[in-house]
């Protein structure tokens, strides 16, 4: 099936700690995106990329890192310097600019902190 | 941009009766809107897209309206079903490339 896999779906950070979340493509999607979701939130844009080894801040970006080394994967690291990483995060890919940009997400990993 | 701490507004509509949810988005320069209906504990399920260069587009019992002027956007749903029950989105694509997503509306089927 093609689709969007985020893992793990659920996740815990300690204090101090840095946590990788996974996020991976088959579509052949050109552009990813990462999410945050507080509870009884919207979302709030990370980090998104265009296209493979390019990426952009999104609003919420400190605390956070992105890679895109390859056009399927956009792993999304939480760093210690983020002092309030609990939360709801979605990865999405769409086809990209100019093209189709329906955004498909992920089912979400729920990050806490122990 | 998003406001932190608000709690979501939250529509209540009669089984059967018509929805219409309402969206004001911030950038006159974005040019492509979309709509999501997101269930509990899951991501977001793309429902209806516009272009800026329309103001209407009709789906499967969903319509999407596009005020440019008062950049307000607006999601019909006829004949409300339980399954509708869900938090709505709209989301702008803006110039750079970022899509920015509204607060969201809490939709309640009462029955």
């Amino acid at each position: 099936d093609g689709g969007i896999t985020q893992s793990p779906k659920y996740l815990f950070r300690k204090e101090g700690q840095n946590v990788t979340l996974s996020c991976e493509q088959n579509l052949n999607h050109d552009a990813m995106y990462w999410y945050r979701q507080d509870p009884g939130q919207g979302l709030r844009l990370i980090y998104y990329s265009q296209i493979v080894n390019d990426f952009q801040k999104g609003d919420i970006a400190e605390g956070y890192s992105v890679s895109r080394e390859k056009k399927e994967s956009f792993p999304l690291t939480v760093t210690s310097a983020q002092k309030n990483p609990t939360a709801f995060y979605l990865c999405a890919s769409s086809r990209g600019k100019g093209t189709n940009e329906k955004l498909f997400f992920g089912s979400g990993t729920q990050l806490s902190v122990l | 941009g998003e406001s932190v701490g608000l709690h979501l507004p939250t529509l209540s509509v009669q089984e059967g009766d018509n929805s219409i949810i309402n969206c004001a988005y911030s950038n006159s320069a974005s040019d492509y809107f979309i709509w999501y209906k997101q269930e509990s504990g899951k991501g977001p399920q793309f429902i209806i897209d516009i272009r800026s260069n329309m103001d209407k587009r009709q789906g499967q019992r969903v319509t999407v309206l596009l005020n440019k002027t008062v950049k307000h956007l607006s999601l019909q749903i006829a004949a409300t079903q339980p399954g509708d029950s869900a938090v709505y989105f709209c989301a702008e694509k803006r110039r750079d490339d970022k899509i920015i997503f509204g607060k969201g509306t809490r939709l309640h089927i009462l029955p």
